[in-house]
């Protein structure tokens, strides 16, 4: 089955305390992002990836980092969680840059 | 500013309705992509529809209808005979795929219109 998926789904953890939100896909797909889902924000763009080894920031980068070592996976880390932080994440792939994005189930984290 | 502009925030109608979700954008690119997702209650983002800057024809895919004109920057959404089922929030969102494109090559996405649908 064509899918993203994402893990944890659910995260509460203290102020800095470094995690990583995994996210992988399985449709060969070039592109990948994430996004945080806040309420009256809508969605916001994070991270972004183009192809392996190449990323770059969205709208809302500060705090946290990417990699992008293999086409399929792509996790999202907070080297220093912040209450701030606190938010519905989701990950995204598409074939390309334009093409219909496809979304993780999202990752519901709380920083206390 | 904000690309794509969902005036309303929330929308309740009783089963059997039609009802129109607004979405209008904004973007100097020829070449874009709207795009439609529904995120029922339990979280998770479906999507709906994709088109892009040269097509303006009408879709219809059952229930679900959406009016693209190019004239007035819209892409919107009807639900024909709403469902309970039909109650969520629901995302237009827009690609920008051009020169001028600033983006940063995410989906731009409204902030969305609630629509609770009651027996």
């Amino acid at each position: 089955e064509a899918q993203v998926t994402q893990n944890p789904r659910y995260l509460i953890t203290v102020t800095g305390k470094k995690l990583t939100v995994t996210c992988s896909q399985n449709m060969n797909h070039e592109y990948m992002s994430w996004y945080r889902q806040d309420p009256g924000l809508g969605l916001r763009q994070i991270y972004y990836s183009m192809n392996v080894e190449v990323t770059d920031k969205g709208d809302v980068p500060e705090g946290y980092k990417v990699s992008r070592k293999e086409k399929r996976n792509f996790p999202l880390i907070l080297e220093s969680p912040s209450p701030n932080q606190t938010s519905l994440y989701f990950c995204a792939s598409s074939l390309f840059v334009t093409d219909t994005q496809y979304f993780g189930p999202g990752t519901r984290l709380t920083v206390l | 500013a904000q690309k794509v502009t969902q005036a309303q925030t929330e929308i309740s109608v009783v089963e059997k309705e039609d009802v129109t979700l607004d979405c209008v954008y904004e973007t100097r690119d020829t070449t874009y992509y709207l795009f439609w997702y529904k995120q029922p209650p339990s979280g998770e983002l479906v999507f709906l529809i994709r088109r892009n800057s040269f097509d303006e024809q009408n879709e219809i895919s059952g229930r679900y209808s959406w009016n693209f004109q190019k004239s007035t920057s819209s892409f919107n959404f009807t639900i024909t005979a709403s469902q309970v089922v039909d109650s969520a929030v629901y995302f237009c969102a827009l690609s920008e795929a051009g020169a001028n494109s600033n983006s940063g090559y995410a989906l731009n996405f409204g902030k969305g219109t609630s629509l609770l649908v009651t027996p």
